[in-house]
């Protein structure tokens, strides 16, 4: 069945440092990308999507690219801030989607000032 | 504004209680979803709703029931066969199934605790 595997945390960062989370994927055929964030006590926001391969998403600064070879859709910012501490979740959907999107088990980044 | 409500925020069920949580979009989407959210264990799949009078069994769904008698609700009981119910509860939506299924909107979520 279909998998995502994204990189353990906490995740610590110091103001402005440049952010990497991993996040690598086992589908069948070709699923469409996504990360969502979490902040504290609420529902999850989609942040960026990307729908096939070579595809790039961004928002807010964040950004990810759609790897078909490697099977991976790392998320990337430049400079993180205090206000990016959140879960983060990589998610898919794949063949005819109808039970929703299969997650992956979330990271937690922690942005210090 | 369209969203989608979940209520209530905090609940707390005692031993051998059923408790119902609820969920209600204006958002005038098909398809309805249920996730637990355990710490370090990602969100998971307790029942889904394509349309209504119509739902499906997640992964995780014993201890669990639904119904969706209306487009707009999707209510979710938590009865005494389920053993470990504290956890944070999910409710989401999306505007069809299949390849349209691209976005979910989530409410705000549902913490559950045995009191």
């Amino acid at each position: 069945g279909d998998s995502v595997t994204q990189m353990e945390g906490p995740v610590t960062l110091s103001e402005e440092a440049f952010l990497t989370i991993n996040c690598t994927y086992t589908a069948t055929g070709y699923p469409s990308l996504f990360w969502y964030v979490q902040y504290p006590g609420e529902g999850l926001q989609l942040l960026l999507k990307a729908t096939k391969a070579d595809d790039k998403g961004s928002n807010k600064g964040f950004e990810a690219t759609y790897r078909k070879e490697t099977t991976s859709f790392h998320l990337e910012k430049g400079s993180v801030q205090v206000s990016d501490s959140a879960v983060y979740f990589c998610a898919l959907v794949s063949g005819g989607g109808a039970d929703g999107l299969t997650f992956g088990k979330g990271t937690h980044l922690i942005i210090q000032p | 504004d369209g969203g989608i409500t979940q209520s209530p925020k905090y609940l707390f069920r005692k031993e051998g209680q059923n408790v119902t949580l609820s969920c209600e979009q204006n958002l005038n989407h098909d398809a309805m979803y249920w996730y637990r959210q355990d710490p370090g264990q990602g969100l998971r799949l307790i029942y889904y709703s394509q349309i209504v009078n119509d739902f499906q069994k997640g992964d995780i769904a014993e201890g669990y029931s639904v119904s969706r008698e209306k487009k707009e609700s999707f209510p979710l009981t938590v009865t005494s066969a389920q053993k470990n119910p504290t956890a944070f509860y999910l409710c989401a939506s999306s505007r069809g199934t299949g390849a349209t299924n691209e976005k979910l909107f989530f409410g705000s979520g549902t913490q559950l605790s045995v009191l």
